[in-house]
């Protein structure tokens, strides 16, 4: 089925660990995005990708870096795990040939830091 | 930058109520509006948008939003809940220009008893 494809689905790491969260989609979307959700925060976006070659800090990007590798695939690097980033991750793509900005979101996640 | 805020954190309804969940948003400019649904253990959904035309925009399952620009808001109603209705309810906005992204409210959680 078309869509967002996210792995790992679940992680647990340790202080100081190193991992990479990825992320791709089939529906050949220009637009890819990482948010994080906790509980009562909502959804805060970390980076973002408006198109294949650039990347933006959204509102919550630091202890994170991106790599947009092509059109299809968006991945989201933790350097140095901290506890604080113990949080469900969801990516995104969207496009605007839709004539929407429909947005399509992958099934998460779940990041444990200890 | 915009913002949005909900202003419930947690409704509690029976069964046939009736919903109003606030939205308000923080952008001078013209914004594209949604509202997305989180059913327990699964990713969001679009409930419904708004881009531009009639401010009254019907979504799936019943649902509607009002666009009021004069008071900056976007509210989700039902006329009539449902017990499957319980869900994470956020309200999401994104400035009309490219290369922007979806801001998402905090959230609104929904139970409803039957």
């Amino acid at each position: 089925n078309a869509g967002v494809t996210q792995t790992p689905k679940f992680q647990v790491l340790k202080t100081g660990q190193s991992m990479t969260l990825q992320c791709a989609q089939d529906m050949n979307h220009n637009s890819m995005y990482w948010y994080r959700q906790d509980p009562g925060m909502g959804l805060r976006l970390i980076y973002y990708s408006a198109s294949e070659g650039t990347t933006d800090k959204g509102e919550v990007p630091n202890g994170y870096n991106v790599s947009r590798l092509n059109k299809r695939e968006f991945s989201l690097r933790l350097e140095s795990a901290a506890p604080s980033q113990t949080s469900v991750y969801f990516c995104a793509s969207s496009d605007r040939g839709q004539g929407n900005y429909g947005y399509t979101f992958g099934s998460g996640t779940r990041l444990t830091v200890v | 930058a915009q913002s949005v805020s909900q202003h419930n954190h947690h409704v509690i309804l029976s069964e046939a109520a009736s919903l109003e969940l606030g939205c308000n948003y923080s952008y001078g400019g013209t914004v594209n509006l949604f509202w997305y649904v989180q059913y327990p253990g699964q990713h969001l959904q679009l409930l419904l948008k708004y881009f531009s035309g009639d401010p009254l925009v019907k979504g799936i399952k019943g649902f509607e939003a009002e666009f009021i620009k004069s008071k900056f808001s976007f509210n989700l109603r039902k006329p009539s809940v449902q017990w499957s209705d319980t869900a994470e309810y956020f309200c999401a906005v994104r400035a009309n220009q490219a290369g922007t992204a979806l801001i998402f409210g905090k959230g609104t959680t929904l139970s409803v008893s039957s």
